[in-house]
């Protein structure tokens, strides 16, 4: 499985957009792009995944860049609730997820 | 509501004693997981399995055991091989239908007396 770069940290105002980049520049044809993200001492949630074109749902937006090597999760109106550890995860889908690896992820802390 | 149970939420365990997390879910996924993960790191694979009656080493399995015998059921044994067991783990389940996304239980912390 690819592997990704996060940002450590950021910082988001209450009410604002949360834009979390993710880069993977070594994604294969048939790897998708998962988003989990973790609140402190709980298990991590999925979010959302894509291939290739953007994808929406009730929590968030995954933008991927056309060449797929960079994808951005936007939580559009960020709560307090959403500070958490968001991980960005490279995987082929539809099948087991075997040896995903969850990295150090971006932290965000949602501001009032 | 269906989900993946883990239990006990905190444990503690002596010096050269064995212990065993649980990890039950009633969501019929063919693979679960076991990760380790350490104060501010991200999750490391101890073990998965992908069907009953079989499972794979991950990155991190010096020290630990599982078994699945049962679908529903994947218990991770830590053993007094493990010299640093002091960390939160985390079981998950996932199928190879609809996203294949993984779900996760609330995690067990095991602490050393």
């Amino acid at each position: 499985d690819a592997k990704t770069t996060q940002p450590p940290s950021m910082d988001c105002a209450e009410g604002r957009a949360a834009n979390l980049p993710c880069n993977h520049s070594t994604i294969s044809g048939n790897e998708y792009v998962y988003w989990y993200r973790q609140i402190h001492s709980q298990g991590p949630q999925y979010i959302i995944h894509g291939l290739k074109n953007n994808e929406t749902n009730e929590m968030a937006s995954l933008i991927i860049t056309e060449d797929r090597k960079s994808s951005t999760l936007i939580l559009p109106h960020a709560t307090l609730r959403d500070t958490a550890v968001y991980y960005c995860i490279v995987r082929v889908a539809f099948v087991n997820a075997g040896k995903s690896t969850f990295g150090d992820g971006t932290t965000l802390t949602v501001k009032p | 509501d269906g989900g993946i149970t883990q239990s006990p939420k905190y444990l503690f365990r002596k010096e050269g004693q064995n212990v065993t997390l649980s990890c039950e879910q009633n969501l019929n996924h063919d693979a679960m997981y076991w990760y380790r993960q350490d104060p501010g790191q991200g999750l490391r694979l101890i073990y998965y399995s992908q069907i009953v009656n079989d499972f794979q080493k991950g990155d991190i399995a010096e020290g630990y055991s599982v078994s699945r015998e049962k679908k529903e059921s994947f218990p991770l044994t830590v053993t007094s091989a493990q010299k640093n067991p002091t960390a939160f783990y985390l079981c998950a389940s996932s199928n190879t239908g609809g996203s294949g996304h993984q779900h996760f239980g609330d995690g067990t912390r095991l602490s050393i007396l």
